[in-house]
């Protein structure tokens, strides 16, 4: 059964960069023709689809972030990546990694449970 | 840009009765590219409908959608306890947009 896990620190300063890596377990990233993704949520808020890859490296970035973010994959850990530079307040959310269907980058078909990154001094 | 309303924010509703949730687009979703989440809280999302109609793997046949170009439909056939929770629309053709959400709450 398919399992993604998020995981990194909790608390960014504003104009760092957000790093989290989500953990695959029941399939392989490099074995698999889905695409891997980053989809947030702010506090009280909707959702907003980040971007995805696949694992040999074809990336697909929302265009309202896309100056600011980079996703990338290990496959030796089966893990994937989100970096979000010169972060602020406003990209406080619950972030959800996920799998998304073949040439559907957006369509995420499983999800994580998510974690709450907080911006702030 | 493309805009994706939902309606109504909320749903009063009992198990048992049927719930209708809408989608509308600004402008037509191409391909039909439009797909349905359930999201419950602390909880991932979960893909109910993707290609405006087609339900997703594992997803009881009480869950039914429609729709093509600007309006589409989620309907709950008989609403069960575990249903009750937000659901998004998502157009997931460029531009890839959420809805604002649709919060269906116990009666």
């Amino acid at each position: 059964q398919l399992q993604l896990q998020e995981s990194g620190p909790g608390l960014v300063k504003p104009s760092e960069t957000l790093s989290l890596t989500c953990t695959v377990s029941g399939d392989s990233i490099s074995g698999s023709s889905y695409l891997w993704g980053w989809i947030r949520q702010p506090p009280g808020k909707g959702l907003e689809w980040i971007g995805s890859m696949y694992y040999n490296g074809g990336t697909y970035y929302n265009p309202s972030l896309k100056s600011r973010v980079s996703i990338s994959v290990e496959t030796s850990k089966n893990q994937f990546s989100l970096n979000l530079r010169s972060v602020t307040a406003s990209d406080t959310a619950v972030y959800y990694c996920a799998r998304a269907r073949p040439r559907a980058a957006a369509l995420s078909e499983s999800w994580g449970q998510g974690t709450l990154v907080t911006v702030s001094s | 840009e493309n805009v994706l309303t939902q309606s109504p924010g909320t749903l009063s509703l009992s198990p048992g009765e049927r719930a209708t949730l809408s989608c509308r687009a600004s402008q037509s979703v191409s391909s039909n590219y439009l797909a349905w989440y359930q999201h419950k809280p602390g909880q991932a999302p979960r893909l109910l409908i993707y290609g405006a109609s087609a339900r997703a793997t594992g997803i009881p046949d009480r869950f039914s959608a429609s729709g093509s170009g600007t309006d589409f439909t989620l309907t709950i056939s008989r609403l069960e306890p575990e249903d009750f929770a937000v659901y998004y629309c998502q157009q997931y053709g460029s531009p890839y947009i959420f809805g604002g959400g649709t919060k269906v709450e116990i009666k």
